[in-house]
């Protein structure tokens, strides 16, 4: 049980377009969701809390409106880069929580963009 | 602010080697401490955790104490297995509400037979 999902698990896209990356929870619904991003050889940094039905809780110096995040139902968030730009390469990683321990979430395999 | 240190790695082991990975922490309040592991090509899995000063988690052969007097939770296994081959993530836990988790750098751990 508890499996998160992760659409894609790689992209390439161009610089100046955007990308989705979407976040599921295949067993369980989830009340909250988190974005990490995860630099090579670097811890993950948090990016986003995001609720579902409500606005996302941004975490200092990560760009809202460039990073728009969408958590629509209990089992889906999604994440989308708007005009990415080849700084925004990187390893990223949604985790979800569900109804039992407030600390324990449950990651999703991550998605590696590049942008070209 | 909230910090997870844990040793550099890479670490390389022999098969049945004992197994220490160093964290420490730096948080206001009394936090909760978990190890997480990433095995190639999935995503973090919680390994253990603990929740108040003494306690010991366990699991898979893993343990870890909660030290509060030298801010530690040190990750040790008695003998690792190839299979143990992963990259291992300290965290903590703190703030209520946000129940946002803090993570050190990772530690990769490669167990050659």
């Amino acid at each position: 049980g508890a499996v998160v999902s992760q659409h894609p698990s790689w992209v390439i896209c161009k610089s100046g377009t955007s990308v989705k990356i979407e976040c599921r929870s295949l067993d369980f619904q989830a009340t909250t969701m988190f974005w990490y991003r995860q630099f090579p050889k670097q811890s993950l940094m948090l990016m986003a809390t995001s609720n579902e039905g409500s606005k996302a809780t941004y975490e200092q110096g990560v760009e809202k409106d460039k990073f728009l995040i969408n958590h629509a139902s209990l089992t889906l968030s999604t994440l989308t880069v708007t005009s990415a730009h080849p700084e925004d390469s990187s390893f990223y990683i949604c985790s979800a929580r569900g109804a039992g321990d407030p600390y324990e979430q449950y990651f999703g395999p991550g998605t590696r963009l590049t942008v070209t | 602010g909230d910090s997870v240190t844990q040793m550099e790695g890479p670490v390389t082991l022999s098969e049945e080697a004992f197994l220490t990975i160093n964290c420490t922490y730096t948080a206001t309040g009394y936090p909760s401490l978990f190890w997480y592991v990433q095995y190639p090509g999935e995503g973090l899995q919680l390994l253990l955790k603990a929740t108040k000063a003494d306690d010991k988690g366990s699991n898979k052969g893993f343990e870890a104490t909660y030290r509060k007097e030298t801010t530690s939770f040190h990750l040790e296994k008695g003998s690792v297995q190839v299979s143990d081959s992963a990259v291992y993530f300290c965290a903590l836990g703190a703030g209520a509400g946000s129940y946002q988790l803090t993570f050190g750098k990772g530690t990769k751990l490669s167990v050659i037979p």
